[in-house]
């Protein structure tokens, strides 16, 4: 039940894309189509950004989107805005019947 | 609207117990899976446990097997972890969360569980 990898930062000027990595094995990530990412600002409790690899919830900007190759699940933001600076975690299904976080990736907006 | 509240958080002591409470609305409660997550003081989120809707089936992490129990009571909308042989690694915020479609959707506020002598 090792954490998920992620970069632990990434950064990106008003307006630019940015992508956050997160590498599993074929035990969780690569195994499920039950990849998801979370936002949480200073303070707060966790907001769920995307499901299943690729699906945004009601309410959630269209800036953000998912994808995966193998092992490795990627969340994408788009038109950067000053609001998205936070923290970014994955998750992913494991075969073990458990989930598992991601190390966790800072943006920061410059 | 849906509200998840936890309470039950504090300070004890290591190899203490300790029971957070977690109260549901808003939500069919006794037809989702209910998660619990934790996150120690500056760090990571970190996947606790899980329990299916009858209760019948729960899943952990393997640092706290055999020393944490979640269940939950239908009837009161509410979930629980039990938290025994309290270890200073077991200090974070705990936030229940609702489970679907293998993601947490609804998330409380979280308590403080803080274990020090």
């Amino acid at each position: 039940q090792s954490a998920l990898t992620q970069p632990a930062s990434v950064s990106g000027s008003p307006g630019q894309s940015i992508t956050i990595s997160c590498t599993g094995t074929s035990s969780d990530v690569g195994g499920y189509n039950s990849v998801s990412w979370y936002q949480q600002h200073p303070g707060k409790a966790p907001k769920l950004m995307i499901y299943e690899v690729s699906n945004r919830p009601s309410g959630v900007s269209d800036r953000f989107s998912g994808s995966k190759s193998g092992s490795t699940a990627s969340l994408t933001i788009s038109g950067l805005q000053a609001e998205d600076e936070a923290d970014y975690y994955c998750s992913s299904y494991t075969i073990s019947g458990t989930h598992v976080f991601g190390t966790g990736t800072k943006v920061t907006v410059l | 609207e849906v509200q998840l509240v936890e309470s039950g958080g504090g300070l004890v002591q290591p190899g203490g117990s300790l029971r957070l409470s977690c109260a549901a609305s808003g939500f069919p409660f006794s037809t989702s899976w209910m998660t619990w997550v934790r996150q120690a003081p500056g760090k990571g989120l970190e996947w606790v446990a899980n329990i299916k809707p009858d209760g019948s089936d729960q899943n952990y992490v393997d640092s706290v097997k055999g020393r944490f129990t979640i269940s939950r009571d239908n009837a009161k909308n509410s979930l629980y972890l039990q938290m025994n042989s309290l270890r200073a690694e077991d200090t974070a915020v705990y936030y229940c969360a609702r489970d679907k479609r293998a993601a947490r959707d609804y998330w409380g506020q979280g308590t403080l569980v803080t274990v020090s002598s």
